[in-house]
C-alpha cells in the first residue's frame, strides 16, 4: 500500500523566515502535486512534478519553489514567509488503480505564519 | 483552459432524503471526473470517478451521471448519513498526463 508522508505536521514561523515542507512517498510513484487549501475551501495547486527533475508551477507558485532530485522526495520551499501563507498545504501522489487515476493526499503541513 | 464550476457552495438535508451536486466543466476534451470527499480536519479521497465513455457509475449510495453534450456531471448520495457530513470536490481531467482541475467545493451538511 502506497503511503505520502509529510513533515512537519504543524508549523509557526516568523514572517521572513526561509521554510521548506517535505514530502515523502514509499512507492515510486511519477507524479506528484503540491497544494495549499485553506481548511473546508478551494484546492489550489502550487507546483507538480512528473517525475526526477521535472517541475511545473500551477497557478499559485509565485514566491515558493519545488525540487525532485529523487522520486520519493518533492520538498516545497517558501523563500521569505508571509502571514498571508498561512494555510495548509498538501501533498498528494497521482496512481493508478484500474481505470481509475487518483490523486492519493499526504495528511498536510498546517502552517502559521506571525 | 479547462474551468470547472461546482454547485450549490453549501447543501442542508435531512437525514435519510437525498443530495445532489452538480459541476459543469468547459473543456470538450475532458474525459475522466473524479469526486472527492474531505472530512472535517482530513485529507481528499476519491469516492468515485467516471469516465466518458460512460453515463453512469453507481456505488452503493453514491452515483454519478455524466452528459457529455451539455458538459455536466452529478454527484448523488441516497439515504444520507451523518458520516456522509464533509465538504464534495469534483474535478475533470483530460487524462493521467494531465492535472486535475478542480471546482470549489460543497458543504454537505445533513441534519438529523
Amino acid at each position: 500500500e502506497a503511503d505520502i508522508y509529510q513533515t512537519p505536521r504543524y508549523l509557526v514561523i516568523g514572517t521572513g523566515k526561509k521554510i521548506t515542507l517535505e514530502c515523502s512517498q514509499t512507492m515510486g510513484h511519477d507524479k506528484m502535486y503540491w497544494y495549499q487549501q485553506d481548511p473546508g475551501m478551494e484546492l489550489h495547486l502550487i507546483h507538480y512534478s512528473y517525475g526526477v527533475n521535472s517541475t511545473e508551477k500551477g497557478d499559485l507558485s509565485s514566491e515558493s519553489t519545488v525540487s525532485r532530485i529523487r522520486t520519493e522526495h518533492f520538498p516545497l520551499t517558501l523563500e521569505s514567509a508571509r502571514p498571508s501563507h498561512t494555510s495548509q498545504y498538501l501533498c498528494a501522489v497521482g496512481r493508478r488503480d484500474g481505470n481509475s487515476y487518483e490523486q492519493y493526499f499526504g495528511p498536510g503541513t498546517r502552517l502559521t505564519v506571525t | 483552459g479547462e474551468n470547472v464550476e461546482q454547485h450549490p457552495s453549501t447543501l442542508s438535508v435531512q437525514e435519510g432524503d437525498s443530495a445532489v451536486i452538480k459541476c459543469t466543466y468547459s473543456d470538450s476534451a475532458s474525459n475522466y471526473f473524479p469526486w472527492y470527499k474531505q472530512e472535517l480536519g482530513k485529507r481528499p479521497q476519491l469516492i468515485i470517478d467516471i469516465r466518458s465513455n460512460v453515463g453512469e457509475k453507481k456505488d452503493q449510495r453514491i452515483a454519478v451521471t455524466l452528459n457529455k453534450t451539455a458538459k455536466h456531471f452529478s454527484l448523488h448520495i441516497t439515504e444520507t448519513q451523518p458520516e456522509d457530513s464533509a465538504v464534495y470536490f469534483c474535478a475533470a481531467s483530460m487524462g493521467s498526463n494531465y492535472q486535475l482541475i478542480w471546482g470549489a467545493g460543497t458543504k454537505l451538511i445533513i441534519k438529523p
